[in-house]
């Protein structure tokens, strides 16, 4: 079945750091894959997707490039901020377009 | 884009008792999710409700436990029967920002605690 594995946290790191979430999936089809946040006290909100291969998602300065051939979706964010402290799915939707999830990765940004 | 309203934002249950969290979205919706996440987890699939017919329950979820309802393209409840700690969790509505995709809006979700 589908399935998504995301790089395990805690991740801390600086304001103005590099920030890299790892996820690769496994899916039968072409699947549509997702980074989906949470911020604190917050419900979780789609922040960037991307429907097929090579398309790069982008919002808030995150970017994740669907990679069909090495079946990841890392998201890339090169100067973090105290604001983007949060917990990060990753997600993917397959042909019956139910979502499945990552463990999620919390991230902290100290000033 | 949908706003999706849940109700309670929290509680804190005794052992053996039952709640329903309500779930109101602001347009007419064809198919509403009901997600646990359970503490430090990620988020289960519960059910899919459409409106009109019986939910359906996703592998380790039972009706009996998690009953449904969706009795408009509006709104859905779901129980969260004769508790015990492990259902302790956030239970999140959501639904699908189109029918052609796997893209969610989610509620703010309910957490509940049960002791």
């Amino acid at each position: 079945g589908d399935s998504v594995t995301q790089m395990e946290g805690p991740v801390t790191l600086s304001e103005e750091a590099f920030l890299t979430i790892n996820c690769t999936y496994t899916a039968t089809g072409y699947p549509s894959l997702f980074w989906y946040v949470q911020y604190p006290g917050e419900g979780l909100q789609l922040l960037l997707k991307a429907t097929k291969a090579d398309d790069k998602g982008s919002n808030k300065g995150f970017e994740a490039t669907y990679r069909k051939e090495t079946t990841s979706f890392h998201l890339e964010k090169g100067s973090v901020q105290v604001s983007d402290s949060a917990v990060y799915f990753c997600a993917l939707s397959s042909n019956d377009y139910k979502l499945s999830f990552g463990a999620g990765t919390t991230v902290t940004v100290r000033a | 884009s949908a706003v999706i309203s849940q109700k309670p934002s929290r509680d804190i249950c005794q052992r053996g008792t039952s709640l329903t969290i309500q779930c109101q979205v602001d347009s007419q919706v064809t198919m509403m999710f009901w997600y646990r996440q359970q503490p430090g987890q990620s988020l289960t699939l519960i059910a899919t409700a459409n409106q009109g017919s019986e939910a359906t329950y996703e592998s380790g979820f039972v009706i009996d436990k998690f009953p449904i309802s969706r009795p408009n393209l509006t709104f859905s409840t779901l129980t969260v029967s004769n508790m015990s700690p492990e259902d302790s969790s956030i239970y999140l509505c959501s639904t699908r920002a189109g029918l052609d995709t796997g893209e969610l809006f989610f509620g703010e979700g309910s957490r509940l605690t049960v002791l």
